[in-house]
């Protein structure tokens, strides 16, 4: 079964730098684009970027946009979002989340989703 | 930068039907998802392409989407179903994914 399962959350302070990772289990992920969306607290969903199955192509919200860098490594099944220059607002649940294939790329829906690690940026 | 607007609550009293609006400028024209997510869980997608179901989802829950509005209909509602929802679009002229600001659905 599909699983994905994030890591890397915890508290870091502001201007500092954090790395997420995402595993993902349960199907050929070189296929798939992959995203990160994230949760502040009591907050509503927010998309923060994607990658395409190759890595090739890479959007990002405005909001992270120069500071977070997603990346994909195919060969170990695993997603990354690099996180710098951290402020306050960016304090929420990261989740990692498949799209869809390369046909389909983006208008795909986040069909599977891990449980989230929580990013909390303060001093 | 595409804006999708939900009503912030919807409440429903057992066994009645449920409407949840998606509203966006020419929204008809994009695919729509919907994703419910219930208190310390993470979002599990209901319905995808406007209204299909992936496996697994009842057959209560359904979507439509035309104009400027999509709508997540969830028939016969149980208190189960009581949790926060949200619609998905690609917005294919700036390259970045929007969400609605959910709604709360809350069983009667």
């Amino acid at each position: 079964q599909v699983q994905l399962v994030e890591s890397g959350g915890g508290l870091v302070k502001p201007g500092g730098s954090l790395r997420l990772s995402c595993a993902a289990s349960g199907f050929t992920f070189s296929d798939y684009y992959m995203s990160w969306i994230r949760q502040a607290p009591g907050k509503g969903l927010e998309w923060v970027s994607y990658i395409s199955s190759s890595g090739s192509t890479i959007y990002y919200a405005d909001s992270v946009k120069g500071r977070f860098t997603i990346s994909r490594d195919n060969a170990k099944n695993s997603l990354y979002l690099q996180m710098n220059s951290l402020r306050a607002e960016d304090t929420a649940v990261y989740y990692c989340a498949r799209g869809g294939a390369e046909i389909t790329g983006t208008t795909s829906p986040f069909d599977y989703w891990g449980q989230g690690t929580l990013v909390t940026v303060s001093s | 930068s595409y804006v999708l607007t939900q009503p912030p609550s919807v409440s429903v009293a057992p066994g009645k039907t449920a409407r949840i609006t998606c509203g966006g400028n020419n929204i008809g024209s994009k695919s729509v998802h919907w994703y419910q997510q219930k208190p310390g869980q993470a979002p599990v997608l209901v319905i995808y392409y406007d209204s299909d179901r992936p496996s697994g989802i009842p057959e209560r829950f359904s979507g439509s989407n035309s104009g400027n509005t999509a709508t997540l209909t969830i028939s016969r509602v149980e208190a189960g179903d009581e949790a926060d929802y949200y619609c998905q679009v690609w917005d294919s002229s700036s390259d970045k994914g929007v969400f609605g600001g959910g709604t709360k659905l809350t069983v009667l």
